[in-house]
């Protein structure tokens, strides 16, 4: 089983609609959870971070965290073509190392 | 602002041949990575390094080395390259505490091997 589980997509999002984007995780004494963008032939940029449980706004991105069902989700509201990219979960794991998912491609439609 | 600076962009290297991939950092952190990116697998750790000549395998550390003889540079080499070694290989560097909000990623560098 992989640390850190994405959906692969393309997850396509019509133009101003809301994209969803899941993650989940094994090791249940992580602490910290992380969503990058990464634009094709790019390097990942960092988004959101988010501790606890609950939600986290910045902007047109919520991280929504679960501990408790080790579950992590990222919400893009009012998605725009520029949205359109790579979007990695990344989890600080119990050794202190960053496990990342394989990523899930979303797709904004004008 | 941090930069991490990969020597190569793209390289195109034949299968047998030694391959050097070079990183270096300006923020004198203590930690440095080598990743490999491929479709449908993120990112997989190759290995890592907290201080100067000290080295750590990370998840896929089978056909690569590294050596960081200096805290700005840290090397990753493929001693003899083959055909699924061909991917996108990011470095990267942080703080002594990795966090996924202190770790910088350099620009990549595309390796094609045939």
């Amino acid at each position: 089983q992989k640390e850190v589980e994405q959906n692969s997509g393309p997850l396509s999002v019509p133009e101003g609609a809301i994209a969803s984007l899941n993650c989940t995780y094994s090791d249940r004494v992580s602490q910290s959870f992380f969503w990058y963008r990464q634009y094709s032939g790019k390097s990942p940029e960092l988004i959101m971070s988010i501790y606890s449980n609950g939600d986290k706004e910045d902007g047109r991105f919520t991280a929504q965290l679960n501990k408790a069902s080790q579950y992590v989700s990222l919400l893009i509201r009012d998605s725009q073509p520029s949205d359109s990219a790579t979007y990695l979960c990344a989890v600080n794991d119990s050794w202190g190392k960053l496990q990342f998912g394989a990523g899930t491609q979303v797709v904004v439609t004008p | 602002d941090v930069k991490v600076t990969q020597s190569s962009r793209y390289l195109v290297k034949r299968t047998g041949e030694k391959v050097f991939l070079e990183c270096v950092q300006d923020m004198d952190h203590e930690n440095m990575f080598w990743y490999r990116q491929d479709p449908g697998l993120g990112l997989r750790l190759i290995y890592f390094s907290y201080d100067v000549k000290m080295k750590e395998k990370g998840d896929i550390p089978e056909g690569y080395s590294v050596s960081r003889e200096k805290k700005e540079r840290f090397s990753l080499i493929l001693e003899s390259a083959s055909t699924n070694q061909t991917s996108m290989y990011l470095c990267a560097s942080s703080p002594i505490v990795i966090s996924g909000n202190t770790i910088y990623f350099g620009e990549g560098s595309w390796l094609t091997v045939v």
